[in-house]
């Protein structure tokens, strides 16, 4: 079946833009996270959605950062005054009730100029 | 905190050699251990995963084994192959927390 998907794949972009990135869950996943990945390193939490409630968004890195789930399916993660220390991977999993394996998509892949 | 070290890379290896890649985590309460896997230009793959303590996780010919005692969960293969040529991520999670805590990945290459 269809996977975690994930657009734009990329994402060029100027220092003090908006951008809003878009993540597909696997169908009837309830459990929706995001993650940052940066170059060399492994991704690190943003937040985490059960349904269409943020349950932990403790990761977002500050209040430039956010992300919203309105139907419990599709979640945008939005970033506001983009700075270049935002440029990163940003991957979107999902798990049918958030206690079990996380499938991840293909990430989108953010620079900001 | 929950946290995963890795040994750095690049490993390099040739085919048929044997693979040891070395994970170990700090963790409060009983996390599940997982290895991801992310291939050249795709995203990351579940490799295998162990929920409890001496439990083994196996797939492809890769296996690890959860550690409680010495809290480690390294990743061997007997045989690796060019194709094994990949990111090698160790994770756990979750616990009180949902979210996975990654290890900064290990770079495998695998030369013919």
């Amino acid at each position: 079946g269809a996977g975690v998907s994930q657009t734009p794949s990329n994402k060029v972009t100027e220092k003090g833009k908006y951008v809003e990135l878009r993540c597909d869950p696997i169908s009837g996943h309830t459990a929706l996270y995001w993650y940052r990945q940066s170059l060399g390193q492994g991704p690190e939490f943003l937040i985490y959605f059960q349904g269409t409630g943020a349950a932990d968004d403790s990761g977002l890195p500050n209040d430039r950062f956010f992300a919203v789930r309105p139907e419990g399916s599709v979640s945008t993660l939005k970033i506001q005054r983009t700075e270049r220390g935002d440029s990163a991977v940003y991957l979107c999993a999902s798990s049918p009730l958030g206690l079990e394996t996380q499938y991840f998509g293909p990430g989108t892949r953010l620079l900001v100029l | 905190g929950n946290s995963v070290t890795q040994m750095e890379g690049p490993v390099t290896l040739s085919e048929e050699a044997f693979l040891t890649i070395n994970c170990t985590y700090t963790a409060t309460g009983y996390p599940s251990l997982f290895w991801y896997v992310q291939y050249p230009g795709e995203g990351l793959q579940l490799l295998l995963k162990a929920t409890k303590a001496d439990d083994k996780g196996s797939n492809k010919g890769f296996e690890a084994t959860y550690r409680k005692e010495t809290t480690s969960f390294h990743l061997e293969k007997g045989s690796v192959q060019v194709s094994d040529s990949a990111v090698y991520f160790c994770a756990l999670g979750p616990t009180g927390r949902r979210a996975l805590t990654f290890g900064s990945g290990t770079r495998l290459q695998v030369q013919p």
